[in-house]
């Protein structure tokens, strides 16, 4: 059972477009986490979310989550072919082991 | 910088064989995590260290899959009579501690097993 679903798992888009990739669970999260994975490198953690309702914004990235924690989003103004990876959610299970969705493979076309 | 290191990068094995993966954390970083990453997935927990001693293993899909932290500092993944199944990316991550500390991964090691 995949505690985390991403969505979509594969977008495409060109440059300079907007996009909103999701992450959700039927289970409420104490936090979230998302990271970004290029091929042949471990995740970068890109922001924690902890408050319902709260929004996070590093650069052109706007990290959103739910009112009732149970569903984040990450929105991209005008991407770049730099944002082109993996981008992972993941919830804080336990002490701290890291539940990770299955991941949304963003591809920017220049 | 002095990431978090992991060797070898690739490694190809025969089915039955067993190999040895090694992490190298971060110096001081008490936590140190193993994760599995099949393709085209996400990566999924497999143990927990908190110096030497190992606090959580219960993602270790088989007994054959054994992790050790001696000295509380390198870590090493064994896995034995490896198999198919077990291709993928190892990957190893470190934290200077508990709770809400960031977990910094390292490069991973691609195992494809023949």
């Amino acid at each position: 059972t995949q505690l985390l679903e991403q969505s979509p798992q594969f977008l495409s888009i060109q440059e300079g477009e907007n996009l909103t990739v999701y992450c959700n669970s039927s289970s409420v999260f104490s936090s979230l986490q998302w990271y970004r994975q290029e091929p042949g490198e471990g995740p970068v953690l890109l922001v924690t979310v902890v408050t319902g309702g709260e929004v996070k914004k590093l650069k052109r990235l706007t990290f959103q989550f739910g009112d009732a924690r149970k569903d984040s989003s990450l929105h991209i103004t005008a991407a770049q072919p730099g944002d082109t990876g993996l981008y992972l959610c993941a919830m804080i299970q336990g002490a701290q082991k890291l539940v990770f969705g299955q991941g949304t493979r963003l591809t920017i076309n220049p | 910088g002095a990431g978090v290191s992991q060797s070898p990068r690739y490694k190809v094995a025969k089915r039955g064989q067993d190999v040895a993966l090694r992490c190298d954390p971060i110096s001081g970083h008490v936590s140190l995590f193993w994760y599995q990453q099949a393709l085209g997935q996400g990566p999924e927990f497999l143990t927990y260290f908190q110096n030497e001693a190992q606090l959580d293993k219960s993602g270790l899909p088989s007994d054959r899959f054994f992790a050790e932290r001696p000295e509380g500092s390198v870590s090493t993944l064994k896995i034995q009579r490896t198999q198919q199944e077990d291709s993928a990316v190892y990957l190893c991550a470190s934290s200077f501690s508990g709770g809400w500390k960031t977990q910094y991964f390292g490069p991973g090691t691609r195992l494809l097993v023949l």
